[in-house]
């Protein structure tokens, strides 16, 4: 089972500044099947970012995502006031487990 | 539009059962692999289960592995999770959502909260 470790843990930032998010998996992901995921307080989640760097449907330019192997990231190019959130990855391929990162939570500074 | 709804959350006892049940609409049911994640109170979300299009594979995380059972009805465009031997560790929203190879986890519900306490 591939171990998705997430971080920071909370990063403070201010509305128009750039946010950079990563996930480490503890071993190669295969295909870049890693997603990342937008949840809100009392939301459930959303997907953002499907096979490493695509958007899913509606999703703004100001997020993107990057990353091979191991290492991942998520990017958003000018935070607004309603990306203050919880971000998690995950790791999907055909065979489960399907495992999600602890999260890293995005807080206004 | 995609439609998920989940339902038959409530307050249970440790060591008794619960059914949760998730209503699709929207799409094509029987051509989607679907999926039961949880989230406990402040905690990061949690991957359950997850059945096969058409109900020939089930895989489970350890945690629930031998104690919940996931199913499907294709015919009625439903998702079930039966839950036995409920621990307090059990206690979560519980979500269902959409899955495919390449899109993950696309579609989610807004989820049904499980309560394990005596």
């Amino acid at each position: 089972e591939i171990v998705l470790t997430q971080s920071p843990g909370t990063l403070s930032l201010s509305p128009g500044e750039r946010a950079t998010l990563s996930c480490r998996a503890s071993q190669s992901v295969s295909s870049g099947y890693l997603a990342w995921y937008q949840q809100r307080p009392g939301q459930a989640p959303e997907l953002l970012i499907y096979a490493t760097s695509s958007r899913a449907t509606g999703i703004p330019d100001r997020f993107s995502g990057s990353g091979s192997g191991t290492d991942f990231t998520l990017t958003i190019s000018r935070l607004e006031p309603e990306d203050f959130a919880v971000y998690y990855c995950q790791h999907y391929v055909s065979s489960p487990p399907y495992s999600f990162g602890q999260g890293t939570k995005l807080e206004i500074k | 539009q995609v439609h998920l709804v989940e339902s038959g959350g409530g307050v249970v006892q440790p060591g008794r059962s619960l059914r949760l049940s998730c209503a699709a609409s929207g799409f094509f049911f029987d051509t989607y692999r679907m999926n039961w994640v949880r989230q406990a109170p402040g905690k990061g979300v949690e991957w359950v289960a997850v059945i096969w299009s058409d109900g020939s594979n089930k895989y489970y995380a350890d945690s629930v592995k031998g104690r919940f059972t996931i199913s499907r009805d294709n015919s009625k465009n439903k998702l079930y999770l039966q839950m036995d031997s409920l621990r307090a560790e059990d206690t979560a929203v519980y979500y269902c959502a959409r899955g495919d190879d390449f899109l993950a986890f696309d579609y989610w519900g807004q989820g049904t909260l499980v309560t394990v306490s005596s």
